[in-house]
């Protein structure tokens, strides 16, 4: 499965869009970029999931580029319940459909 | 509650003795995914399930730790002769087989040898 690289942490004050980028250079054609959250003491949650171009839910947007080596995850207006860790992970589905998780990205939302 | 369920949501041993813990996945899934994550880390895969049969087991899980899905319903997994090292939350997840498949996490049970 695809490596991926993502800052360890960032911080952000309510009421910021905040983006967090996501590197994974080695990304094979069938597989899918998928963003989970995860707060203290609880399991992860999935966030969002996408292929190409730009995937929007009622949560966040992911925009891939066309060369799918990155991608970037978009909270609109945070507040202080998105502190979590958030993590970028990258595999083909259907194969067994183990996540490999990084380290993720501690998003510490300010007010 | 339609979500995943882990119990017990704590437990604390004392080194060498056996603990066991159980996950009721959501009903219809049929694949269960069982996690450890220690702290500042992302979870590490353990072991997997498709309905009743154990489809991979993960390095990480040594000759102590064993897993079962018998009706291919709920899981068990079981620690025998913990470690400190064993120390750890153990998170279950499921999710219906598919190209894209979701997992649903349950809370985890955070296990403490002392």
């Amino acid at each position: 499965l695809a490596k991926t690289t993502q800052p360890i942490s960032m911080d952000s004050y309510e009421g910021q869009e905040v983006n967090i980028t996501c590197s994974h250079n080695n990304i094979a054609t069938n597989d899918y970029i998928t963003w989970y959250q995860q707060f203290p003491s609880q399991g992860p949650r999935f966030i969002i999931q996408g292929y190409k171009t730009k995937v929007t839910n009622e949560v966040a947007s992911l925009f891939i580029p066309a060369d799918r080596k990155s991608s970037t995850l978009s909270l609109p207006r945070v507040s202080l319940s998105d502190t979590a860790v958030y993590y970028c992970l990258v595999g083909a589905h259907g194969q067994g459909g183990k996540l490999i998780f990084g380290q993720g990205t501690e998003l510490s939302v300010k007010p | 509650d339609t979500g995943v369920s882990q119990d017990p949501r704590h437990k604390i041993t004392k080194r060498g003795q056996n603990v066991t813990f159980r996950c009721d996945p959501i009903s219809e899934h049929n694949r269960l995914y069982w996690y450890r994550q220690t702290l500042g880390q992302g979870p590490e895969f353990l072991t997997y399930f498709q309905n009743e049969a154990q489809l991979e087991k993960s390095r990480l899980l040594s000759d102590r730790f064993s897993a079962e899905r018998p009706k291919g319903s709920f899981s068990t997994l079981e620690i025998q002769r913990t470690e400190q090292g064993d120390s750890a939350m153990y998170l279950c997840a499921s999710s219906l087989r598919s190209d894209r498949e979701t997992q649903y996490f349950g809370p985890g049970t955070r296990l403490l040898v002392l």
